[in-house]
C-alpha cells in the first residue's frame, strides 16, 4: 500500500520555540493532505487541509497563525507549530489521499509526531 | 455537518471467539464512504474495512466484516476469531463523496482488548 512518512516521531521543546513537523508520500501524488491532532485517549480530530500551492484551509477554532501549514509540492506538507506552549503538547497524525485514486476514497497515515512542550 | 458516534468506550473478548463493535453517524448525504480504521499502541493508523454507501452488501476482509444498514444510519464491525493482535483501538470514520480534499471524520474510538 501507499506509504507516508511522518517526522520527527518525537520532538521535545521548549516553550517558546518553534517545531516543524514534515509528512511525505513516499510513493505517491497527495495533492491534498490532512493533519490531525490526537490527545491522550481521544479521537483524531482535524486541524486542517492542506492544498498543494495554495493556503490551507483550518477548522473551527484552530489558529493559522499558530500552527503554520506549507504544501509545497505534490509530496511534501510541513506543520509547524510556532511559540508552542505546553498546551500544545499532543499527538499530530498527517494523512494523504493518492491524487490517482481519488476514488477509493482511502486516506494513508502517518506514523505520528509526539510533541512535548517543556 | 458529519457526526459519528460510538457508544462503546471499552470492550473486551476472548481470544478465538466474536465481537462487535458499534458505529451509528448522522448525515445528510446520499454518497459516502465508512471506514473502521484500528490504531494499535503504535499509533499507526491502520485501515480494517471500507464500505461505499451505494452498495448494499456488506464488506468482508478476512475476519472483519460490517454490518451496513443504510437507513439506519450503522455501521457495526464484526471481528470474528479474535486474536491478541487484534487488540486496539478501533475507531469509526466518515467521508462524504466529492473531490480529493474531503476529509475523514472519526468517532471518538472504542479500546478492544483481547484476552488470552
Amino acid at each position: 500500500g501507499a506509504v507516508v512518512s511522518q517526522h520527527p516521531s518525537r520532538v521535545i521543546c521548549k516553550s517558546g520555540t518553534s517545531v516543524k513537523i514534515e509528512c511525505r508520500s513516499l510513493d505517491f501524488q497527495a495533492t491534498t493532505m490532512f493533519w490531525y491532532r490526537q490527545f491522550p485517549k481521544q479521537s483524531l480530530m482535524l486541524m486542517a487541509t492542506s492544498n498543494e500551492g495554495s493556503k490551507a484551509t483550518y477548522e473551527q477554532g484552530v489558529e493559522k497563525d499558530k500552527f503554520l501549514i506549507n504544501h509545497a509540492s505534490l509530496t511534501l506538507s510541513t506543520l509547524t507549530v510556532t511559540s508552542a506552549h505546553p498546551e500544545d503538547s499532543s499527538f499530530y497524525i498527517c494523512s494523504a489521499r493518492d491524487s490517482a485514486g481519488i476514488g477509493t476514497g482511502e486516506l494513508f497515515f502517518g506514523e505520528g509526531s509526539r510533541l512535548t512542550v517543556l | 455537518a458529519q457526526t459519528v458516534t460510538q457508544s462503546q468506550p471499552e470492550m473486551s473478548v476472548q481470544e478465538a471467539e466474536t465481537v462487535t463493535l458499534s458505529c451509528t453517524y448522522d448525515t445528510s448525504e446520499n454518497n459516502y464512504y465508512l471506514f473502521w480504521y484500528k490504531q494499535p499502541p503504535s499509533r499507526q493508523m491502520i485501515l480494517v474495512i471500507r464500505q461505499e454507501a451505494y452498495k448494499q452488501q456488506n464488506a468482508t476482509e478476512n475476519r472483519f466484516s460490517v454490518n451496513f444498514q443504510k437507513a439506519a444510519k450503522s455501521f457495526s464491525l464484526k471481528i470474528s476469531d479474535s486474536q491478541l493482535g487484534d487488540t486496539a483501538m478501533y475507531f469509526c470514520a466518515f467521508m462524504k463523496h466529492g473531490s480529493g480534499n474531503t476529509p475523514l471524520v472519526f468517532g471518538k474510538g472504542t479500546r478492544l482488548s483481547v484476552i488470552a
